[in-house]
């Protein structure tokens, strides 16, 4: 597609479960960043992928969270054993470079996890 | 640490009022500043940026300028619209011996603007 696609868009889990989030980066780009959107709290930078050099955890609140890249594409974020306090939008992002001067993230319309 | 402060909304105006969001930022190394936008329903998107002291970002009638000596990047726009609600995000990306860090994000500002 043309942009950052994430799936789900909405995901609905019960305290304990552990979930996957899956962010599709537009194509060619070699940076993939992950943020978390809670109500009130802005957006809470998590890991970064650049190219093949070892991504930028630490942003990770918990070692519940962990993500992973394949192949320089498709990420994907881990949360196990979630807690309600991880309930919140979380946004992918991917541009062309390392953010550098230009800033210009492109990021896809967020995954909402909603924890009961 | 790198942070961004910017003012609390939400921010309600009327159609052609003058529109000013505050935004101060906190940096180690040389920041580029930006404002990102979130349209209701929509992914955040770049509205403007500067890189270095005293540059002006301008966009869609928006401008900011980056103000060294009050580390300040304030968003204006002489007269909003309706089509202009929406939550505006102050950011930073701070160049380190590293190289340039990830995007640091202000908590968003939500703007409604009433015809």
């Amino acid at each position: 597609g043309a942009g950052v696609s994430q799936s789900p868009s909405n995901k609905v889990t019960e305290k304990g479960k552990d979930v996957e989030l899956r962010c599709d980066p537009i194509s060619g780009h070699t940076a993939l960043y992950w943020y978390r959107q809670s109500l009130g709290q802005g957006l809470e930078f998590l890991i970064y992928f650049q190219g093949n050099s070892a991504p930028d955890k630490s942003g990770l609140p918990s070692d519940r969270f962990s993500a992973e890249r394949t192949g320089g594409s498709v990420s994907t974020l881990t949360i196990q054993r979630t807690q309600q306090e991880d309930s919140a939008v979380y946004l992918c992002a991917s541009s062309l470079i390392a953010t550098s001067n230009t800033g210009e993230l492109f990021f896809g319309e967020g995954s909402r996890l909603t924890v009961l | 640490g790198n942070s961004v402060t910017q003012m609390e909304g939400p921010v309600t105006l009327s159609e052609e009022a003058f529109l000013t969001i505050n935004c101060t930022y906190t940096a180690t190394g040389y920041p580029s500043l930006f404002w990102y936008v979130q349209y209701p329903g929509e992914g955040l998107q770049l509205l403007l940026k500067a890189t270095k002291a005293d540059d002006k970002g301008s966009n869609k009638g928006f401008e900011a300028t980056y103000r060294k000596e009050t580390t300040s990047f304030h968003l204006e726009k002489g007269s909003v619209q309706v089509s202009d609600s929406a939550v505006y995000f102050c950011a930073l990306s701070a160049l380190e011996y590293s190289g340039n860090t990830p995007l640091v994000f202000g908590k968003g500002t939500r703007l409604s603007v009433i015809a």
